[in-house]
């Protein structure tokens, strides 16, 4: 596709649950990174992808979340036993190149009740 | 000090004025800056590279002091459709994106 895409757009789940969020980046872009966003508020660093080289997962919050990259195209974040502090918009981005702008999906907005 | 810091307004400007809001970033071996719109309850979105010797792409100036290691962002003959938050994005040597938490601005009829 011409842009980044996520799913699902909305996501209301109940609390303990395990969600899986998708991303999909440009075709060709080696850089990934999932950011999360709750309301009026900054952006907030989750994980970095870069080629093949091992993720940086500094930004994760907690042991529930994780992410993967299968074949350096799709990305999935997984939270294991969601908290209601875990509501936000979940952001995912991708970049050809050092230099390049990223782009971003529209996000995922994830509702834990 | 935070790596990247901006005033998170509001900026409350009347339609027609110029308006300008700063970035700072801690890190001087960042490699590279870029400006981000984000319009409420969407993705940030490109605005433009800052580049060292500065740029224009119609109303909007960027500049970068490396020295003084801040970025600039100047709105000029401002339209109600500028109102937005805008991002300061700095990309360090080691290739990760460090975004600051936003301005925001308001553009009054």
């Amino acid at each position: 596709g011409a842009g980044v895409s996520q799913s699902p757009s909305n996501k209301v789940t109940e609390k303990g649950k395990d969600v899986e969020l998708r991303c999909d980046p440009i075709s060709g872009h080696t850089a990934l990174y999932w950011y999360r966003q709750s309301l009026g508020q900054g952006l907030e660093f989750l994980i970095y992808f870069q080629g093949n080289s091992a993720p940086d997962k500094s930004g994760l919050p907690s042991d529930r979340f994780s992410a993967e990259r299968t074949g350096g195209s799709v990305s999935t974040l997984t939270i294991q036993r969601t908290q209601q502090e875990d509501s936000a918009v979940y952001l995912c981005a991708s970049s050809l190149a050092l230099r390049g702008g990223w782009v971003f999906g529209p996000g995922t907005r994830l509702t834990v009740l | 000090r935070k790596e990247v810091e901006q005033d998170p307004g509001p900026f409350n400007v009347p339609e027609g004025a110029t308006v300008a809001f700063n970035c700072t970033y801690s890190n001087s071996a960042s490699q590279s800056f870029f400006w981000y719109r984000q319009d409420c309850r969407k993705e940030p979105k490109l605005l433009m590279s800052v580049y060292s010797s500065g740029n224009e792409d119609g109303r909007f100036t960027a500049q970068l002091n490396r020295a003084s290691q801040y970025i600039s962002l100047l709105i000029r003959d401002s339209k109600l459709s500028d109102s937005a938050t805008y991002l300061c994005v700095v990309n360090n040597r080691d290739d990760k994106i460090i975004f600051g938490k936003g301005t925001r601005l308001h553009i009054l009829p």
